[in-house]
């Protein structure tokens, strides 16, 4: 079992939906990263966590210390958000990963 | 730099050749971090420096696999001896004391093996 679960696997959506992304982690960590990277491109990190919630413009990260649980909403998705989002997590100075979530957004 | 930088972007080596993939990290960053993503897959810990010294190596997956960081700035990772399974994107990303747990990532060394 990996350390770092993330669910869905891929995601579609039309423009407009509200996206949610979960994560799961079985570990004691120091600090939950949501990342995003683009096809072909660097990673780009969105938010770190060590509990409660966090906003960025349309993102919303929030996270359970206690179910060892995270998740990442998106509202009014649009096509420019199409990504892989990545879970990562803090544990002795590393980044543990889970494997991401493909999200397409369509118009 | 303003970012870090990796290169070469691509690179394409026969097997048994030896690569050596190169990262410059955020001017200061003290942490230099080595992940290796396979395709269709979240990236993996290879190795980890502060300053020249390497803390942590024990995600190399192999003695092919050899990373240094002599001056505490540019860090080389070199892979000898390449193998098909070798083939995979290869990231950098450094950190700083006063934002310690956010990682800078470069835009990867895709290598393919043939």
């Amino acid at each position: 079992k990996n350390e770092v679960e993330q669910s869905p696997q891929n995601l579609t959506a039309q423009e407009g939906e509200f996206i949610t992304i979960n994560c799961s982690y079985s570990v004691g960590i120091s600090a939950l990263h949501w990342l995003q990277q683009h096809p072909g491109g660097g990673i780009v990190s969105l938010f770190m966590l060590s509990s409660g919630k966090k906003k960025h413009g349309r993102l919303i990260a929030t996270i359970n210390i206690q179910e060892k649980h995270s998740s990442l909403h998106i509202t009014a998705s649009h096509p420019r958000d199409s990504a892989v989002y990545i879970c990562a997590v803090s544990r002795v100075g590393k980044l543990i990963f889970g494997t991401g979530t493909r999200l397409q957004v369509f118009p | 730099g303003a970012g870090v930088s990796q290169s070469p972007r691509y690179k394409v080596a026969k097997r048994g050749q030896d690569v050596a993939l190169r990262c410059d990290p955020i001017s200061g960053h003290v942490s230099l971090f080595w992940y290796q993503q396979a395709l269709g897959q979240g990236p993996e810990f290879l190795t980890y420096f502060q300053n020249e010294a390497q803390l942590d190596k024990s995600g190399l997956p192999s003695d092919r696999f050899f990373a240094e960081r002599p001056e505490g700035s540019v860090s080389t990772l070199k892979i000898q001896r390449t193998q098909q399974e070798d083939s995979a994107v290869y990231l950098c990303a450094s950190s700083g004391r006063e934002t310690k747990n956010i990682q800078y990532f470069g835009a990867g060394t895709r290598l393919s093996v043939l």
